[in-house]
């Protein structure tokens, strides 16, 4: 069963870089595609952008000039950086495998931005 | 982007009474390989998203088959044959035709 785990600082402060890290176990990363999704609370959810086991990645219009996505296989793991954020930024964010399926997602780890 | 619109907001259900979600998109969701990519979402309260139904009416595996998802081009339903109380949730309709792609604002369901 493929199980993933979002990582990353629950806190950042306005204009800073959101970053976090979603670990994949019991299963490869190799050969699929990997999502990043956020739900602001209280809110429906929001595609960040996704990224293949190769490197290619599509990002989100609206956040494209904010966005990174970065893959490391060799540790089974996709990160997410975000900057500049404001407190419209807070959410929770799930890592998920896939992209137009998306059907294994993480627990979510919810990252608020406040000074 | 698509606009996904779910309807109702809210949905009050009996247990063991069906119950039905709508979902419309503002464009076909019929992709390029034939496949209509419309996926239906389950949230309980405190959890992440669970996926039930991908390509608008296969079950995921470990989905009871209560739950029923059908629908073409932009109009789609998801079917709750009989409530039980594990049922009360959120659920989100998402179509990964278009980039980006995008959920519907959510039912909840509850008893």
């Amino acid at each position: 069963q493929v199980h993933l785990q979002e990582s990353g600082p629950g806190l950042v402060k306005p204009s800073e870089t959101l970053s976090l890290t979603c670990t994949v176990s019991g299963g490869s990363i190799s050969g699929y595609y990997w999502s990043w999704i956020r739900q602001p609370p209280g809110k429906g959810l929001e595609c960040i952008g996704y990224i293949y086991s190769s490197g290619g990645t599509n990002y989100n219009p609206s956040l494209k000039s904010r966005v990174t996505i970065s893959i490391d296989t060799s540790k089974n793991q996709f990160s997410l950086k975000l900057n500049s954020v404001t407190a419209a930024d807070t959410a929770v964010y799930y890592c998920a495998r896939t992209a137009r399926y998306l059907d294994y997602w993480g627990q979510g780890t919810l990252v608020t931005v406040s000074s | 982007d698509v606009v996904m619109t779910q309807s109702p907001l809210s949905l009050p259900v009996t247990l063991g009474q069906p119950a039905s979600i709508s979902c419309r998109s503002s464009q076909s969701l019929v992709y390029s390989d034939g496949n209509t990519h419309l996926n239906w979402f389950q949230q309980r309260p405190g959890q992440s998203p669970r996926r039930l139904i991908y390509e608008v009416s296969k079950r995921d595996s470990g989905v009871p088959d209560r739950f029923s998802g059908s629908g073409s081009g932009t109009d789609f339903t998801l079917k709750i044959s009989r409530v039980e109380a594990e049922d009360v949730g959120v659920y989100y309709c998402m179509q990964g035709t278009h980039w980006p792609f995008t959920f519907g604002g959510g039912t909840k369901v509850e008893i």
